[in-house]
């Protein structure tokens, strides 16, 4: 069964560098998600993508976060200038298209800021 | 609250009993979707339930959905100790992006 791949597994960074999330979405899904988990909380939408550029975003998702399909299969997240509050887990999801109405999860990449 | 609030925050559970968790929301939805995290990992979709429907099976699931008291429940039969993880109510508008609760944390003990 196809999934929403998301690599690395574990990110380790210090405070203000700059990380990139890479997702691989399900390969004909046409909507893309980036959502994070602080430990022991809710899951938190960030964005949502479709036809290559930003559809929705969150107060969470400010000029510090970006995202990009530099191609046909990766879908990014890029933290610039992370903080220690940056740490979490970040999920990827992907869609496929507007009839179904589910979104399918990635395994996460958690990222600790130090 | 916020937008698809479960309860209870954790349960605790002896193998074989049912396990209801309860969601509650605040907004109009399109869908309502119940997903499952163990510890660490990602999330896997359970059970969606569309806003006109009232109830929907999936195995040992069994999920209801009361959009006049804008809240939903799930239940677990016959419980097995594979079922310990958290559970995730998400709730969807017409923008199709989803708000999820905090989540309830099942035990099932063996």
């Amino acid at each position: 069964e196809p999934e929403v791949t998301q690599t690395p597994s574990h990110q380790v960074t210090q405070m203000g560098q700059e990380v990139i999330l890479r997702c691989v979405p399900i390969s004909n899904h046409l909507y893309f998600y980036w959502y994070r988990q602080i430990l022991g909380q809710k899951v938190e939408f960030l964005v949502s993508f479709y036809n290559n550029e930003i559809s929705e975003k969150s107060e969470i998702f400010d000029d510090q976060f970006s995202v990009e399909r530099p191609d046909g299969s990766n879908f990014t997240l890029k933290i610039r200038s992370t903080k220690l509050e940056d740490s979490a887990m970040y999920f990827c999801a992907s869609r496929q298209d507007t009839s179904q109405e589910t979104q399918y999860f990635g395994p996460g990449t958690r990222l600790l800021v130090l | 609250s916020q937008q698809g609030e479960e309860d209870p925050q954790a349960l605790s559970i002896q193998e074989g009993e049912n396990a209801t968790m309860n969601c509650s929301y605040k907004t109009s939805i399109n869908n309502l979707q119940w997903y499952r995290q163990n510890s660490g990992r990602g999330l896997v979709h359970l059970i969606l339930i569309r806003s006109n429907e009232r109830e929907k099976h999936s195995g040992r699931l069994r999920v209801t959905l009361d959009t006049s008291k804008k809240s939903s429940s799930l239940l677990i039969t016959a419980s097995r100790a594979a079922d310990t993880a958290s559970y995730f109510c998400a709730t969807v508008g017409y923008g199709q992006n989803f708000v999820f609760g905090p989540g309830t944390r099942l035990s099932v003990l063996p």
